[in-house]
């Protein structure tokens, strides 16, 4: 099936460092959300982006929809032991009152203390 | 709120058996979504039922198969095991959620059935 190109597929970083995986389509979306799996859990949503150019924030992450709504970005500033886990892109497309999303492969994230 | 719920946790069956697992969405939400999970290839969407109809269906064999109930509980079927069905199955309960005007389903994950077949 159709899948987003996520990158990097994973990083392997120093606590306090700043992280940056990004999710690129070749279809449009009405919607980019970003979902993180902990070890052991299902994924959790972080942010939801619906507006092209939208930059969006929750606590140290920062999220863009970019403008062509083909891509997405997360950043993560000051990283810390418990962003351990895998994050996806997922882009959510409408057709009438069908969505479908689609996601990425995931970018596997480890914080070395 | 009870998250969402699946039952069993862990599973081991051998090549050839047949396997059912089973998914209690959030009280309130009719959107079942079924997700086969392994290492490197992602979340890959099995099929999603909304009011006990199958409204998408993923790229799987007709070996994967589910339904669900009158109260949205969901359950999987995967007929005939090969040992490349092992993974990691998570079931998504959604919620339409409206923000800005605009309007995007989010979806609420079990822990998942890890399914080994020997």
């Amino acid at each position: 099936g159709q899948q987003l190109n996520q990158s990097p597929q994973s990083m392997f970083i120093q606590e306090g460092e700043d992280v940056s995986m990004n999710c690129t389509s070749s279809s449009i979306f009405n919607t980019w959300l970003w979902y993180k799996q902990d070890p052991g859990e299902g994924p959790v949503l972080l942010i939801a982006l619906y507006k092209a150019g939208e930059l969006t924030s929750n606590g140290r992450l920062t999220a863009q929809f970019g403008i062509t709504r083909k891509d997405s970005f997360l950043n993560i500033s000051a990283s810390i032991p418990s962003d351990v886990g895998i994050y996806f892109c997922a882009g959510e497309s409408n057709a009438g009152n069908n969505r479908k999303l689609i996601w990425g492969l995931g970018t596997s994230l480890a914080v070395n203390p | 709120k009870a998250g969402v719920t699946q039952t069993p946790r862990y599973l081991i069956k051998t090549r050839g058996q047949q396997v059912t697992l089973s998914c209690s969405p959030i009280s309130g939400h009719r959107s079942v979504s079924w997700y086969q999970q392994t290492p490197g290839q992602g979340l890959q969407f099995l099929f999603e039922y909304f009011s006990e109809t199958q409204r998408n269906k993923g790229n799987f064999p007709g070996r994967f198969s589910g339904r669900q109930f009158s109260n949205s509980r969901s359950e999987m079927n995967v007929s005939t095991l090969e040992l490349g069905d092992s993974a990691l199955y998570l079931c998504a309960s959604s919620l339409a959620v409206l923000a800005g005007g605009h309007s995007y389903n989010e979806q609420f994950f079990g822990p998942g059935t890890r399914l080994t077949v020997l």
